[in-house]
């Protein structure tokens, strides 16, 4: 079965500043990979997802995460943070042939002014 | 565009005791999701249905925890009984189909087992 590492669980940064949040996973069939957020006193929600095509994905909000294949990696970046980016963000990947979602212990971004 | 509903949003029970939890999906998603998160820890997935047939209950505690979902729209997860590592969020989402699809998060239900 698949599964998710996502190697901080906290990252704390400046406002402004460049973030990489880390994501590795390990499968040995195709995958799909997927960012979730979730905002403080909020449900999770889709933030962005690779399904195959361009290994580079965008969200509507800055954010960015390359699927590399080579080194099993879905690494999520922005490159300036807002105060309002503070949030809790997991990584998920799902098999191409079963139905079975795994996340990531998840990795807690606060941004600082 | 209603989003998927939990009730009750908070639950405190006593060890050895049951409860039970509620879903209403997204009108027209057929595909539902429960899933357990322990404080630190991500979503697990406890079980997943398709319609009203299950597709993955792998990581459901049988023994202890049932879940249906009549007429393949709402679906309720029971524990019974309730141990203290039962206290967790149990989150409820919903996706038009498997796979790549997104899945809508419930706000959650929070278990405290004491």
């Amino acid at each position: 079965a698949q599964s998710v590492t996502q190697l901080d669980s906290q990252v704390p940064v400046f406002e402004e500043a460049p973030v990489e949040l880390r994501c590795n996973y390990s499968s040995s069939v195709s995958v799909y990979l997927f960012w979730y957020v979730q905002y403080p006193n909020q449900g999770l929600q889709l933030l962005l997802k690779y399904l195959s095509g361009s290994t580079l994905v965008e969200s509507i909000n800055g954010f960015e995460a390359e699927f590399n294949k080579s080194q099993t990696s879905f690494h999520l970046r922005k490159p300036s943070v807002h105060i309002s980016d503070t949030a809790e963000y997991f990584c998920a990947v799902s098999e191409y042939n079963n139905n079975d979602m795994r996340f990531g212990a998840g990795t807690r971004l606060t941004v600082k002014p | 565009e209603a989003g998927v509903a939990q009730s009750p949003r908070y639950k405190i029970i006593e060890k050895r005791q049951s409860v039970a939890f509620w879903c209403n999906p997204i009108s027209g998603h057929a595909t539902l999701y429960w899933y357990q998160q322990i404080l630190g820890q991500g979503p697990k997935l406890l079980i997943q249905f398709q319609n009203n047939g299950v597709v993955d209950d792998s990581q459901l505690p049988k023994d202890r925890f049932s879940a249906e979902r009549l007429k393949g729209v709402d679906s309720t997860l029971k524990i019974q009984p309730a141990k203290l590592e039962d206290s967790a969020v149990y989150l409820c989402a919903s996706s038009l189909g498997p796979g790549p699809y997104e899945q809508y998060f419930g706000p959650g239900t929070r278990l405290t087992v004491t």
